[in-house]
């Protein structure tokens, strides 16, 4: 079983769409879980950050973490064209120095 | 701006020759990484410095080389040992000291001629 499971998508929705990207993990230890999007051909840039379980939310976008499931999520509300791009989950335990990434979702926000 | 400057921006590398990526960091960060994204693989580990002149290996080290001589510098060399070389190659850096909100520069694409 890989550490880090992600579905690469794509996921195609209309302009104005909830959506919900997944992640899920086998290493409990993991502590840390963020989110990364990477637009075609660039460097990814750092979403959402958040430590243990709990919901964490910022604008348009909400990160969620159940630890018990080994479960997380990443919701967009309202969501646009310019969200089009793949997003990464990554995680960490505080033990470790390097972060575990999953392979990306493409997301693909038609107008 | 602080960031992260990668270069270049596209690199084309003929059979057995040894290629270097420049990774330049001003954030006055700590650790600095590098990381090699296929398509469909994500994004794997290659080498990492958590402090000027001390490196680890990655998870696929294998045919290549870094140094770090200087916090602000962690450039990599792509040798010949690397057969299959060509990939989007991106570095990065983070604060240290168990904080790893990676930030990125705009990677390398390196072709093989």
């Amino acid at each position: 079983q890989k550490e880090v499971e992600q579905d690469p998508g794509p996921l195609s929705v209309p302009e104005g769409a909830i959506v919900s990207l997944n992640c899920t993990y086998s290493n409990s230890a993991f502590q840390y879980f963020m989110w990364y999007r990477q637009y075609s051909r660039k460097g990814p840039e750092l979403l959402m950050y958040t430590y243990s379980s709990g919901n964490k939310e910022d604008g348009r976008f909400t990160a969620q973490v159940d630890k018990s499931s080994k479960y997380i999520s990443l919701f967009i509300r309202d969501s646009q064209p310019s969200d089009s791009a793949t997003y990464l989950c990554a995680m960490y335990n505080s033990g470790y120095s390097t972060l575990t990434f999953g392979k990306g979702t493409m997301l693909l926000v038609s107008p | 701006d602080g960031g992260i400057t990668q270069s270049p921006k596209y690199l084309f590398r003929k059979e057995g020759q040894n290629v270097t990526l420049s990774c330049e960091q001003n954030l006055n960060h700590d650790a600095m990484y590098w990381y090699r994204q296929d398509p469909g693989q994500g994004l794997r580990l290659i080498y990492y410095s958590q402090i000027v002149n001390d490196f680890q290996k990655g998870d696929i080290a294998e045919g290549y080389s870094v140094s770090r001589e200087k916090k602000e510098s962690f450039p990599l060399t792509v040798t010949s040992a690397q057969k299959n070389p060509t990939a989007f190659y991106l570095c990065a850096s983070t604060i240290g000291q168990g904080n790893e909100k990676l930030f990125f520069g705009s990677g390398t694409q390196l072709s093989v001629l």
